[in-house]
């Protein structure tokens, strides 16, 4: 239980298109959901906090205009990565709060889509 | 703020052998503390977590324990095997911080040859 589900998993675009990222909850409702993007170096870094129904926080230094993110729902939220350049191929994750009754016990847990790869020629 | 340490890798081992994977980690609050590891092509999973201060997580033969006195969640396996070859990261999640979001170290790739 509890699975984020995230399509597409590759996407190869030209530079300037812009490319679309889903994020679903399969099982459970996510009034959250974080996004992240992983570096050549396998480092993770969080870009923002999607929230439903308003606005998504950025982090520091994450472009607002170039990451669009929108929760319309409690099972989804997508990262639109818009005019896309070469320096933006990487690879994004998702990532819901698991709610308490599917924890395995204790703390805030997080559960993770499985990635896409993005790939901008 | 929060911050987590992780050692570099790559860290190459043959099967069998021993594994520790050092992470220490600083947090103003009283943070709970994770362990994902990647495989390759794949996200992130859970492997082990714990809560407070001398838990330990345990799972798929991986342990850590939670040092609150040396603020550190070393991953340890007493014998590898070569599936366990994946990238592995650890993370904590500041109890105060009620965004529940999570403080990556950078990630160490375990290899493992046979």
């Amino acid at each position: 239980g509890a699975v984020v589900s995230q399509h597409p998993s590759r996407v190869i675009c030209k530079s300037g298109t812009s490319v679309k990222i889903e994020c679903r909850s399969l099982d459970f409702q996510a009034t959250t959901m974080f996004w992240y993007r992983q570096f050549p170096k396998q480092s993770l870094m969080l870009m923002a906090t999607s929230n439903e129904g308003s606005k998504a926080t950025y982090e520091q230094g994450v472009e607002k205009d170039k990451f669009l993110i929108n929760h319309a729902s409690l099972t989804l939220s997508t990262l639109t990565v818009t005019s896309a350049h070469p320096e933006d191929s990487s690879f994004y994750i998702c990532s819901a709060r698991v709610p308490r009754d599917r924890e395995f016990s204790g703390a805030n847990v997080l559960t993770f889509g499985a990635g896409s790869r993005l790939t901008v020629l | 703020g929060n911050s987590v340490t992780q050692m570099e890798g790559p860290v190459t081992l043959s099967e069998e052998a021993f594994l520790t994977i050092n992470c220490t980690y600083t947090a103003t609050g009283y943070p709970s503390l994770f362990w994902y590891v990647q495989y390759p092509g794949e996200g992130l999973q859970l492997l082990l977590k714990a809560t407070k201060a001398d838990d330990k997580g345990s799972n798929k033969g991986f342990e850590a324990t939670y040092r609150k006195e040396t603020t550190s969640f070393h991953l340890e396996k007493g014998s590898v095997q070569v599936s366990d070859s994946a990238v592995y990261f650890c993370a904590l999640s500041d109890r105060n911080n009620a965004g529940n979001m999570l403080t990556f170290g950078g990630g160490t790739r375990l290899m493992v040859k046979p």
